[in-house]
């Protein structure tokens, strides 16, 4: 069965300082992988998404995260952090097929960032 | 904004009562998702329209029933209520690219009392 664990229920850092949320999927073939963000009050948005190819994606607001086959991670990443960057992280996978678009979500990393 | 549109954004209601949330997906989008967030289960596929049909079920309580109209808009309704449906309803509707890719309405939060 598809599952994605975020082992980091919260993180905190300081403003410009360097980001890197953990994401561990578990899912038999080539996953689609995606990162989406909530901020309080709002829906899901996505920032970035890996369907295949080069393995690091770029993504909106300056992130980027990067595939990696061999330790079933899909971690994110962002050189200096914002305030606004405040939020809460899902990374999810997706299953081919016909049931594409069936996201299986992690529990959800909330970002702290302090001025 | 994404171009999903969910109605109410907020529900307050009583235990055993009957809700109906609204879904418009994207314009020119066939296919429509609902899901849960609580604080226990986190986010959770509820249920998968396409053009109309359901196509997938996933952890959806046999109290609720949703349906995807002609028009495309969708409504999930929820019967019964206790006070553990309380939680944020996401709707979500996907391109007809074949990228999985989902576009998240802002979601309908329901408090049952």
């Amino acid at each position: 069965a598809q599952s994605v664990t975020q082992p980091d229920i919260h993180i905190t850092v300081s403003e410009g300082a360097s980001l890197e949320l953990r994401c561990n999927y578990s899912y038999g073939a080539t996953p689609y992988l995606f990162w989406y963000v909530q901020s309080p009050g709002q829906g899901l948005q996505l920032l970035l998404k890996y369907f295949s190819g080069d393995t690091l994606v770029q993504g909106i607001k300056g992130f980027e995260a990067e595939f990696k086959r061999s330790q079933s991670s899909f971690n994110l990443r962002k050189p200096s952090v914002h305030w606004s960057d405040a939020a809460e992280y899902f990374c999810a996978v997706g299953v081919r097929g016909s049931t594409l678009g069936r996201l299986y979500f992690g529990r959800g990393t909330q970002l702290t960032v302090w001025p | 904004d994404s171009g999903v549109t969910q109605t109410p954004k907020h529900l307050i209601t009583a235990t055993g009562q009957r809700v109906t949330l609204r879904c418009s997906p994207r314009s020119g989008d066939l296919s429509v998702y609902w899901y849960q967030q609580s604080l226990d289960q986190g986010l959770q596929f509820l249920i998968q329209y396409y053009n109309g049909e359901e196509r997938a079920k996933g952890n959806i309580l046999e109290r609720f029933s949703a349906q995807q109209f002609p028009d495309l808009h969708s409504e999930l309704n929820l019967s019964s209520l206790e006070l553990g449906d309380s939680a944020l309803y996401f709707c979500a509707s996907r391109d007809r690219g074949n990228t999985g890719e989902l576009f998240f309405g802002e979601g309908s939060r329901l408090t049952v009392l």
